[in-house]
């Protein structure tokens, strides 16, 4: 069974422009997470996908955070335009709504922002 | 903002030797998880507990839950040298929504 995919593995930006991650969810994950976390940080939940509808965003800062899941599938997080603080890692997972492992959740390997 | 806290921050210990990591939380949930993080595998999901448990093992690795002093411990036994990672807590409260802990650094020395 392939992993979520991730890409780019890494990326480094000038404050003020704008950057793209995407994600592939492991087949048949309903449910689809993107990430932030901070050097020294756990994880912290941005938005959660259920297909392509959105279950939380609460976290999302969402006057220069954006995402999609259009087709409930595979997913895009945009930042526009990037903060110094948005330096961090961005990590997508996907989990199934049915079955024994139902609330565990996979992770891909990330995306590692530096913005200077 | 950030559910869980882990104790202690870091650990070091010797190959073979059994490493302990405790998680407090502030608000109800119905489940807690356990997750590792190294710069090899990413972030992997080690083992779950519904709040109706209080003890739970898979392999070397045993979980406890403590729902109403609000903690779990974690207790690795006989300890690798790769199982030098950071561990982290996770709670989910209702829709498979995690809060991630702040994590504890362990590193298991030859």
């Amino acid at each position: 069974e392939a992993g979520v995919a991730q890409s780019p593995r890494y990326k480094i930006i000038e404050k003020r422009q704008s950057v793209a991650f995407w994600c592939n969810p492991i087949s048949g994950h309903a449910t689809l997470y993107w990430y932030q976390q901070i050097l020294g940080q756990g994880p912290k939940l941005l938005i959660q996908f259920q297909n392509n509808g959105v279950v939380d965003d609460s976290q999302l800062p969402k006057d220069r955070f954006s995402a999609e899941r259009l087709k409930g599938v595979d997913s895009t997080l945009k930042i526009q335009p990037a903060k110094l603080e948005d330096s961090a890692v961005y990590l997508c997972a996907s989990s199934s709504v049915t079955g024994k492992r139902l609330y565990e959740q996979y992770f891909g390997p990330g995306t590692r922002l530096t913005v200077t | 903002s950030q559910q869980g806290e882990e104790d202690p921050q870091a650990l070091s210990i010797q190959e073979g030797e059994n490493a302990t990591m405790n998680c407090s939380y502030k608000t109800s949930i119905n489940n807690l998880q356990w997750y590792r993080q190294n710069s090899g595998r990413g972030l992997v999901h080690l083992i779950l507990i519904r709040s109706n448990e209080r003890e739970k093992h898979s392999g070397r690795l045993r979980v406890t839950l403590d729902t109403s002093k609000k903690s779990s411990s974690l207790l690795i036994t006989a300890s690798r040298a790769a199982d030098t990672a950071s561990y982290f807590c996770a709670t989910s409260g209702g829709g498979n929504k995690l809060t991630f802990g702040t994590g504890t650094q362990l590193k298991v020395e030859l």
